[in-house]
């Protein structure tokens, strides 16, 4: 069945760096888009970014341009979100989804998220 | 600010009816699909409705979507204790080029 799962979360000093996993299972991974959204805590959801391989493109929320990126290794079947110069606005639960292509960034399939927590 | 804008609550009796509203412009809503989730309490969303008015395998007929010009609304029917949760709007945006979420409406039923 369709899974993502995602890792790497944890405890970070404001200022540090931080890499996120999603690795999918249960459908082929080329075909689809895959995005990373983040709840901060009691707060609603926040489009981060997103990873095209068929369209060769990579998009990002302005709130977190140019202090995040965000790669796909296909031979692992696995997404990354590198996040840089983390402060404490950046505190969340981190999720990747799934798009199917050209689907007005429909997320069907959800990891259960990993929790990123940036404090001194 | 949230680019898609949701009543941030709404309430009703169990078996009554609710709509959330989802209001956005033409970058978003005006020119593409609309997707709907549903986040239950302390789990991940759930894709609810999307191409506007579909359900995925699963989301009972209670559940329905419209769309049109730059807004959207679900409509849940016969409610139930176990409907109490968030719900957030979302599309894409070709201005931002990003993806776009509402601000999400608890809902509770009563």
């Amino acid at each position: 069945q369709v899974q993502l799962v995602e890792s790497g979360g944890g405890v970070v000093q404001p200022g540090r760096s931080l890499r996120l996993s999603c690795a999918v299972s249960g459908f082929n991974f080329n075909n689809y888009e895959i995005h990373w959204v983040r709840q901060a805590p009691g707060k609603g959801l926040e489009w981060l970014a997103i990873t095209s391989y068929g369209r060769g493109f990579e998009h990002y929320a302005d709130s977190v341009k140019g202090r995040f990126a965000i790669s796909r290794d296909n031979s692992k079947n696995t997404v990354y979100l590198q996040m840089s110069s983390l402060t404490a606005a950046d505190t969340a639960l981190y999720y990747c989804a799934r798009e199917p292509p050209r689907s007005d960034c429909r997320l069907d399939y959800w990891g259960q998220g990993t929790l990123v927590t940036v404090s001194s | 600010q949230s680019a898609l804008t949701q009543p941030p609550s709404v309430s009703a009796a169990p078996g009554h009816q609710v709509t959330i509203s989802c209001s956005g412009s033409s970058s978003n809503l005006g020119a593409h699909y609309v997707s709907w989730y549903q986040q239950l309490p302390g789990t991940a969303p759930k894709l609810l409705i999307y191409e506007d008015n579909k359900r995925p395998s699963g989301i009972p007929d209670r559940f329905s979507g419209s769309r049109s010009g730059t807004s959207a609304t679900l409509g849940i029917t016969g409610l139930q204790t176990g409907d109490e949760a968030d719900y957030y709007c979302g599309t894409w945006d070709d201005s931002l080029r990003a993806g776009v979420f509402g601000g999400g409406t608890t809902l509770t039923v009563l």
